[in-house]
């Protein structure tokens, strides 16, 4: 079945570093791809999406691509602040959101 | 506009006993997604409803149901409660059935559920 893998955590960073989490999926046909983002003691909410090869997903500084040759959507961003500390989710579209294991990201000042 | 409420927020039940969690979906979504999120398992997707039908089913035991109603408010239910059944349950909401379209999810902050 279609699936999501994305790299485990956690992951520690200090303010304005360079963050990048990996995000590579299985599927069947061309599925659209999400980062879904849960700060602590919220739900989750989205945080970018592309719906067909080669699209961008942007938002909050965050970018991924969705690369249909490396089956990857990886989430980047070139400067990150403690309030991007959260735990990261990467998710594929098949008739229902599958997720990622999840990516905890702590930022220090 | 409101999002998506989910209530109760905490909860402690023991073995053997059964629980009933609710979510309002935002007003005008008429998809509700419930999922289980624990920290070994992550978020893993038990069902969806649509306009008050079971539209797809995660691979859980029968001891989890749930139903929608008219208004689209959704309960899940869990019967003859686990240990492992402690996690935090997720409602989510979407205009239409979920991971078709946009695919984008509203999610609650979810009950917390500890079995003891």
């Amino acid at each position: 079945g279609n699936s999501v893998t994305q790299m485990e955590g956690p992951v520690t960073l200090s303010e304005e570093a360079f963050l990048t989490i990996n995000c590579t999926y299985t599927a069947t046909g061309y599925p659209s791809l999400f980062w879904y983002v849960q700060y602590p003691g919220e739900g989750l909410q989205l945080l970018l999406k592309a719906t067909k090869a080669d699209d961008k997903g942007s938002n909050k500084g965050f970018e991924a691509t969705y690369r249909k040759e490396t089956t990857s959507f990886h989430l980047e961003k070139g400067s990150v602040q403690v309030s991007d500390s959260a735990v990261y989710f990467c998710a594929l579209s098949d008739n229902k959101l599958s997720f990622g294991a999840g990516t905890t990201v702590t930022v220090r000042a | 506009k409101a999002g998506v409420t989910q209530t109760p927020r905490y909860l402690i039940k023991t073995r053997g006993q059964q629980v009933t969690l609710s979510c309002s979906p935002i007003s005008g979504h008429r998809s509700v997604s419930w999922y289980q999120q624990t920290p070994g398992q992550g978020l893993q997707f038990l069902f969806e409803y649509f306009s008050e039908t079971q539209r797809n089913k995660g691979n859980f035991p029968g001891r989890f149901s749930g139903r929608q109603f008219s208004n689209s408010r959704s309960e899940m239910n869990v019967s003859t409660l686990e240990l492992g059944d402690s996690a935090l349950y997720l409602c989510a909401s979407s205009l239409v059935a979920g991971g078709l379209g946009t695919g984008e999810l509203f999610f609650g902050e979810g009950s917390r559920l500890t079995v003891l």
